[in-house]
């Protein structure tokens, strides 16, 4: 299974834009990069998901260069109600492998 | 995700004892999934199931067992609990894709 590396933690301020990027250097032809979100005693909650290039819905995007080696997570204009814990998972379907995440603080 | 309900959501029990966790999801899906979660930490497949006749080890199931009742239902039981197993457990559903995993709100058990 392929190994994730995110930051621990990130702070940001309401109305800006938050770049959470994460590395996967051993990542397979077959895997998909896939975020999620948890807030306290909640369930993670499915963000995005891409292979390639530029995947974007109606809440982050999510870029990913040639290589895939690694990706970003691009959360616009960031609220209070943002703050939680971002995991950044690669996956060949059904086996998902979770970090520690990424704790994003966004202050008022 | 209401569509994936786990009860009870908070559990306290003794060393030793039998526990069920219960999860039923309402989303038709057919793979469901077992997680638990350590505090502080990211989460932890424990087993997982794509069918009713379809049961597979995760990356920690000792000391743990599960049971796929029907497409709509997967239990998670610990035959004699200990201390360690104190954590936050999920249940998760997802299509046959795999493209996004649903999860539930979570159990909270606590062993003393």
């Amino acid at each position: 299974l392929a190994k994730t590396t995110q930051p621990i933690s990130m702070d940001s301020y309401e109305g800006q834009e938050v770049n959470i990027t994460c590395s996967h250097n051993n990542i397979a032809t077959n895997d998909y990069i896939t975020w999620y979100q948890q807030f306290p005693s909640q369930g993670p909650r499915f963000i995005i998901q891409g292979y390639k290039t530029k995947v974007t819905n109606e809440v982050a995007s999510l870029f990913i260069p040639a290589d895939r080696k690694s990706s970003t997570l691009s959360l616009p204009r960031v609220s209070l109600s943002d703050t939680a814990v971002y995991y950044c998972l690669v996956n060949a379907g059904n086996m998902l492998t979770f970090g520690g995440g990424t704790r994003l603080m966004v202050k008022p | 995700d209401a569509d994936v309900t786990q009860t009870p959501r908070n559990r306290i029990t003794k060393t030793g004892k039998r526990i069920m966790l219960e999860c039923s999801q309402t989303k038709g899906h057919d793979r469901m999934y077992w997680y638990r979660q350590d505090p502080g930490l990211g989460l932890r497949l424990i087993y997982y199931s794509f069918d009713v006749k379809d049961i597979n080890k995760g990356e920690i199931s000792d000391g743990y067992s599960v049971s796929r009742q029907a497409q709509a239902k997967f239990s998670l039981s610990l035959e004699s609990a200990i201390p360690n197993q104190t954590a936050l457990y999920f249940c998760a559903t997802s299509d046959t894709t795999g493209a996004a995993q649903h999860f539930g709100d979570g159990t909270r058990l606590s062993i003393l």
